[in-house]
This record gives C-alpha cells, sequence and structure tokens, in this order.
C-alpha cells in the first residue's frame, strides 16, 4: 500500500540544537516533494520545494535532502528557536507528473525549549 | 502575495442546518483549489480537488452529494456541508495553486473550525 510517514508524532530539543525531521515513503516515485508549517488552528505554509534531481536544498536556517533511492527527505532546522515551535508536514507529488497532486504526512510537532 | 483568506473561521450549529465555506485567493488567480479535512494530530486528508469552470473531483469515500464544491471564478470557491451531522465537526482547509508553472506550493486558508450540536 502507498504510504507517507514522518517519524515521530512529536520532537523536543534544546534551543540552539539542530532539529531533524523524517518523511519516508513507500510505493511512490514523487517527481518533487514540499515541506510545510503548520501552526495551531492555522492552515500550512509552504516552505520548500525539492525535485527529484535535487540532493539538497538550503532557505536560511532550513535543509532539506531528498533520497529517491531510499524514499527519504530529510528536513532539518540548524540553531532551532523556541519560535520554530509547530507542527511541520511533508508532502509528495504522488503521480510522478509534477501536475500538483499531492498528498501530506500526518505531521511531526516540533517543540524547541529555551 | 499569495494570500488565500477562508470563510468563516469558526462556525456552531445544528445537526440538520447546511454549512457554506469560501475560499478566495486575494492576490491571485487560483486554477486548482483544494478542500482539505484535518482531524487533531491527523493528516490532512484530500477531500476534493476543483478547476475553475468546472465539475470538482472527489476523492474515494467522500459522497459528492453531502459536500458540494462550486468554483465558479478564478477567485473563489465554496464548500457546502449539506445536512450536517456531529459527525461532519473538522477542521477544513481550503488551498490553491495558481497559474504558471507546475509543482507550485499550495496556499492555504486558515481553516474552518465547524461544529455541529
Amino acid at each position: 500500500s502507498q504510504k507517507i510517514e514522518q517519524n515521530s508524532e512529536a520532537l523536543n530539543i534544546q534551543e540552539g540544537k539542530t532539529a531533524t525531521l523524517t518523511c519516508n515513503y513507500t510505493n511512490y516515485s514523487p517527481a518533487y516533494l514540499q515541506w510545510y508549517r503548520q501552526d495551531p488552528g492555522r492552515g500550512p505554509v509552504f516552505l520548500l520545494l525539492i525535485r527529484e534531481n535535487e540532493k539538497e536544498k538550503r532557505k536560511e536556517r532550513l535543509k532539506v535532502t531528498f533520497d529517491t533511492t531510499l524514499k527519504q527527505s530529510l528536513f532539518h532546522i540548524t540553531a532551532s528557536q523556541p519560535a520554530d515551535s509547530a507542527t511541520y508536514l511533508c508532502a509528495l507529488d504522488i503521480t510522478g507528473h509534477n501536475n500538483n497532486d499531492m498528498r501530506f504526512g500526518a505531521g511531526t510537532r516540533l517543540t524547541v525549549k529555551p | 502575495g499569495a494570500v488565500v483568506s477562508q470563510h468563516p473561521s469558526w462556525v456552531i450549529c445544528k445537526s440538520g442546518t447546511s454549512v457554506k465555506i469560501e475560499c478566495r485567493s486575494l492576490d491571485f488567480q487560483a486554477t486548482t483549489m483544494f478542500w482539505y479535512r484535518q482531524f487533531p494530530k491527523q493528516s490532512l486528508m484530500l477531500m476534493a480537488t476543483s478547476n475553475e469552470g468546472s465539475k470538482a473531483t472527489y476523492e474515494q469515500g467522500v459522497e459528492k452529494d453531502k459536500f458540494l464544491i462550486n468554483h465558479a471564478s478564478l477567485t473563489l470557491s465554496t464548500l457546502t456541508v449539506t445536512s450536517a451531522h456531529p459527525e461532519d465537526s473538522s477542521f477544513y482547509i481550503c488551498s490553491a495553486t495558481g497559474q504558471g508553472t507546475l509543482n507550485q506550493p499550495q496556499h492555504f486558508g486558515d481553516g474552518t473550525r465547524l461544529s455541529i450540536l
């Protein structure tokens, strides 16, 4: 069956450390993958997109990797801050045809403690 | 840019009432709009995809007669929950993508919390 799994429901880290979140998928061949941030009671906000031919993408303190062999994406937040506390969702292009047909993982709730 | 406004943000109503939720793209033309349902601590579950001027495509298990979707313009889509019952209580979120290049991000509204008594 097809699955999108984010490694843990919750992750707690200390301020200043690097947070690493995992997104694994099975029986999909996505052309790209996206990461979103969702705060309680709000809609998700787009953070980064990485394509199948890209190994790594960076944006300020964020870094995303995409390993199509392992069928995994890692999302890193370096020098984490309490304001980074939120739920982070990965989303896959499920058709592999770049047509914006996305499915979301359940998310990982990150808490950064001061 | 790329702001999506969803209204209302929350609604409480009696069982049997029909509820309409609006999703507007404020500063771009939304070629495609998506409607999701989200339960606490769970993933966004795609309900349907709508393209302007055409009928919505519903996901398996979503009743099209229960959840009516209209996408009459490039800036507005509506979801009507007909004859709502307590089991329809949930957080409903819309998103939109604009015209242009493929693999665009989705721009989300802030959701509507629906409570049916």
